[in-house]
């Protein structure tokens, strides 16, 4: 089954404690990104990488760290976690090409809580 | 930077009743899409729509792109209790960028 899949589903941590949440596709997308969600503010890009060693910053990359070794994988780091990072993240993909017209799609969410 | 804001906030309407979503956008877009949301789950990609297109079909779902308003809208015909959830559009950078841009969302209900 073509699936996002992501690592923990829920997560309570501690201020400061360093932590990462998995995510990988099985479609070969070149195409990954992270968003975060809240509350109305709707979701908001953190990072997003277009193929194997090329990642950038989207709207809210403070805090967190990417890296995209392999094509599957896209890891979100975050390096020193604090309370205004307590968010609904997701992670998803999509093909990539010139001109683009490709829906992402999502994992099912990390629910994390810094406390 | 919030591109999409979709309108109303929250609709609530009987089983069987159309539903009607709005999107407005700020910027030039490549195309626009709108996801489906339950519950805290992860979102699900319904359409799609170009921006040389002006209108879409994909079962029950009609969408309308009036890129001159800067706008869209999503229908869903003869509504159930299933589609209770939450609705986004999403738009696209002009050049076909990945970079998507979602807005708050509209919240709809579907009373049996």
């Amino acid at each position: 089954e073509a699936q996002v899949t992501q690592n923990p589903r829920y997560l309570i941590t501690v201020t400061g404690k360093k932590l990462t949440v998995t995510c990988s596709q099985n479609m070969n997308h070149e195409y990954m990104s992270w968003y975060r969600q809240d509350p109305g503010l709707g979701l908001r890009q953190i990072y997003y990488s277009m193929n194997v060693e090329v990642t950038d910053k989207g709207d809210v990359p403070e805090g967190y760290k990417v890296s995209r070794k392999e094509k599957r994988n896209f890891p979100l780091i975050l390096e020193s976690p604090s309370p205004n990072q307590t968010s609904l993240y997701f992670c998803a993909s999509s093909p990539w090409g010139s001109g683009g017209g490709y829906g992402y799609t999502f994992g099912s969410g990390t629910r994390l809580t810094v406390v | 930077s919030q591109q999409g804001e979709e309108d109303p906030q929250a609709l609530s309407i009987q089983e069987g009743e159309n539903a009607t979503m709005n999107c407005s956008y700020k910027t030039s877009i490549n195309n626009l899409q709108w996801y489906r949301q339950n519950s805290g789950r992860g979102l699900v990609h319904l359409i799609l729509i170009r921006s040389n297109e002006r209108e879409k079909h994909s079962g029950r779902l009609r969408v309308t792109l009036d890129t001159s308003k800067k706008s869209s809208s999503l229908l869903i015909t003869a509504s159930r209790a299933a589609d209770t959830a939450s609705y986004f559009c999403a738009t696209a950078p002009p050049g076909g960028g990945q970079n998507f841009v979602f807005g708050p969302g509209t919240r709809l209900s579907v009373l049996p």
